[in-house]
């Protein structure tokens, strides 16, 4: 099946250090999307980007939509104790001719961040 | 955003009993929603997809006697773990589109079963 490729796999960072992620894949996706999940909790969306080479931010948080449609990044500046969890990426694809709707969402397979004092 | 809620986030059962996961959008309707499986230190995995009104549609290798889903509302979605033994513990997280071409899905807080 269709796979994410995200890197890097974790980090550890100082706290008000600015951080870098990114999520590649060999398909094109017409959506990304960026999770951030805590210990014991669901994924909550942080960021979703609906067209090539669209740059969005949230707050602290900025992501950008590859040109190719193939990839995505997702930057943290100031990073402070709270961003500490697992971000994953997922890619959608807008396809009619697949039977199964849920195999249209396909999710990295995460970077663990972690932000020292 | 839109709200997924699941009860109970953590469950304990004996190993042969069944344990009943529900999975609500509480403001928004949800034709489809999905359940995931999430063993530690990995990504999401789609066990199946559960469709208002008719039968769900699970993913390969996911027994559909073992994991039963029901979705008889627009708001409503539960999955039944049937004779639960511990290879069963895991977290399982439901998902559901707020809009079915958009790509947004909004996830629940995930329920932790532990069979004992």
């Amino acid at each position: 099946g269709q796979q994410l490729n995200q890197s890097p796999q974790s980090m550890f960072i100082q706290e008000g250090e600015d951080v870098s992620m990114n999520c590649t894949s060999s398909s094109i996706f017409n959506t990304w999307l960026w999770y951030k999940q805590d210990p014991g909790e669901g994924p909550v969306l942080l960021i979703a980007l609906y067209k090539a080479g669209e740059l969005t931010s949230n707050g602290r948080l900025t992501a950008q939509f590859g040109i190719t449609r193939k990839d995505s990044f997702l930057n943290i500046s100031a990073s402070i104790p709270s961003d500490v969890g697992i971000y994953f990426c997922a890619g959608h694809q807008l396809s009619i001719l697949r039977d199964n709707y849920g195999q249209n969402f396909v999710f990295g397979p995460g970077t663990r961040l972690s932000v020292l004092p | 955003g839109a709200v997924v809620s699941q009860h109970p986030s953590w469950v304990i059962c004996k190993s042969g009993t069944s344990v009943k996961i529900e999975c609500r959008s509480l403001d928004f309707q949800a034709t489809t929603m999905f359940w995931y499986r999430q063993f530690p230190k990995q990504s999401l995995m789609l066990m199946a997809t559960s469709n208002e009104g008719s039968k769900a549609t699970y993913e390969q290798g996911v027994e559909k006697d073992k994991f039963l889903i029901n979705h008889a509302s627009l708001t409503l979605s539960t999955l039944t773990v049937t004779s639960a033994h511990p290879e069963d513990s895991s977290f399982y997280i439901c998902s559901a589109p707020l809009r079915r071409n958009t790509g947004e899905l909004f996830f629940g807080e995930g329920s932790r079963l532990t069979v004992l």
